[in-house]
């Protein structure tokens, strides 16, 4: 079974700041790994994803996540954020055979401050 | 092909009512996913379909929900005798077997609140 910690409920950071919101993750097979970003009353939108090949993946608005298998981990950044970047982020990670259901974090709410 | 569709948007009802939701996925998505997300939390598990079989459901799903996908195309969740507990949001997602693409795309969400 897989699970993701996401290490940081709320992630309060200044306007064209850099960014960092933390992911680790278990599993006892392979995975894919993903983040995704909620915006209020809405569904999530996919950021971006970890298949295969680069440990270093960009996604839209500028974001970039790492896979770091030996510290089991994927962490989203991005080096200057906007106001409109305030969002609910999930963490997300699937395995790679059978279902492909994915498991998601808990979320870190990022609040971008002018 | 306008993404993930899901109707009503917002449903309010009565403990101890019955209620149905329905999904439209993206059409040439095999897989169709149903998950339910609480205030604070990230969405969780409930069932998938592969076409229209129904290949697992969650432990969170009592025998008060039931899923289909009768034609592999729209699914509907019903949920039976609401609970104040079954309020959340219903999301549900569609993607491709396996591939590049590979990732949910995810409808906005039907909200329920039982009163």
């Amino acid at each position: 079974a897989q699970s993701v910690t996401q290490l940081d409920s709320q992630v309060p950071v200044f306007e064209e700041a850099p960014v960092e919101l933390r992911c680790n993750y278990s599993s006892s097979v392979s995975v894919y790994l993903f983040w995704y970003v909620q915006y209020p009353n809405q569904g999530l939108q996919l950021l971006l994803k970890y298949l295969s090949g680069s440990t270093l993946v960009k996604g839209i608005n500028g974001f970039e996540a790492e896979f770091n298998k030996s510290q089991t981990s994927f962490h989203l950044r991005k080096p200057s954020v906007h106001i409109s970047d305030t969002a609910e982020y999930f963490c997300a990670v699937s395995e790679t055979t059978g279902g492909f259901k994915t498991i998601f974090g808990a979320g870190t709410r990022l609040f971008v401050k002018a | 092909d306008t993404g993930v569709s899901q109707d009503p948007r917002h449903k309010i009802t009565k403990r101890g009512q019955n209620v149905t939701f329905r999904c439209d996925p993206i059409s040439e998505h095999n897989r169709l996913y149903w998950y339910r997300q609480t205030l604070g939390q990230g969405p969780e598990f409930l069932t998938y379909f592969q076409n229209e079989a129904q290949l697992e459901k969650s432990r969170l799903l009592s025998d008060r929900f039931s899923a289909e996908r009768p034609k592999g195309s729209f699914s509907t969740l019903e949920i039976q005798r609401t609970e104040q507990g079954d309020s959340a949001m219903y999301l549900c997602a569609s993607s491709l077997l396996t591939g590049a693409n590979y990732g949910y795309t995810f409808g906005s969400g039907t909200r329920l609140t039982v009163v």
